[in-house]
């Protein structure tokens, strides 16, 4: 069985532009959550879906933004890019409730310049 | 609000020494606990779990964890530390809301 698949691996973006990350959750599983990850603030929680509906939310600004799809798959956007954007973006897929179980993928490095 | 709070950075030890890396949480009801692991430039990797049962629990890769209701702990264990344990691990606490919480992470060294 195939893990969670996230693309692309590595992403430089210049600082004002937007950038689209996916995440292809692993087959059967219905829950994404989308984390990130930096030095200064460690592993912090942006969102999560289920059945293509938004669960919750982290506490970031509405310039990241994220959405589901109906085979689960499902991407992340971040506008207006900022050098503190930089990170390690994690995509986790979990069979239903995420709280019981969550895969998580190789991650997407998006460096800001 | 749920919090995992892991007081060691770093931490070096010998291969085929024990280890236990310790972790406090806060959480008003039972919670759900993870350990996590992560190779560098890697995604996190889950080695156990506890909801619910037997305070102890067993993971893969031969690590092993309890909880400690009274002292809102759940440290994780490993009676024999191999070089390839070398990473970082995470603990992690989620409750009725179905995000993860994590700890800032304990940086493991092996030495030879």
């Amino acid at each position: 069985k195939a893990g969670v698949t996230q693309t692309p691996r590595y992403l430089i973006k210049t600082r004002g532009q937007q950038v689209t990350l996916s995440c292809s959750p692993i087959s059967g599983h219905r829950s994404v959550s989308w984390y990130q990850q930096t030095p200064g603030q460690g592993l912090q929680f942006l969102f999560e879906y289920f059945s293509e509906t938004q669960r919750n939310k982290g506490n970031f600004p509405g310039r990241f933004s994220g959405r589901q799809f109906s085979n689960s798959r499902s991407e992340m956007n971040v506008s207006t890019l900022e050098l503190g954007d930089s990170a390690l973006y994690l995509c986790a897929s979990g069979p239903g409730v995420m709280n019981t179980e969550a895969f998580f993928g190789q991650g997407t490095r998006l460096t800001v310049v | 609000a749920q919090s995992v709070t892991q007081p060691d950075i770093h931490i070096t030890v010998s291969e085929g020494a024990s280890l236990e890396l310790r972790c406090n949480y806060s959480y008003g009801a039972t919670p759900y606990l993870f350990w996590y692991v992560q190779s560098p430039g890697q995604g996190l990797q889950l080695l156990l779990k506890y909801f619910s049962g037997d305070t102890l629990v067993q993971g893969i890769k031969g690590f092993e964890a309890e909880f400690k209701r009274s002292q809102s702990s759940f440290n994780l264990r490993k009676p024999s530390v191999h070089w390839s344990d070398a990473a970082e691990y995470f603990c992690a606490v989620s409750g009725t809301a179905s995000k993860l919480t994590f700890g800032t992470g304990t940086r493991l060294q092996v030495t030879l």
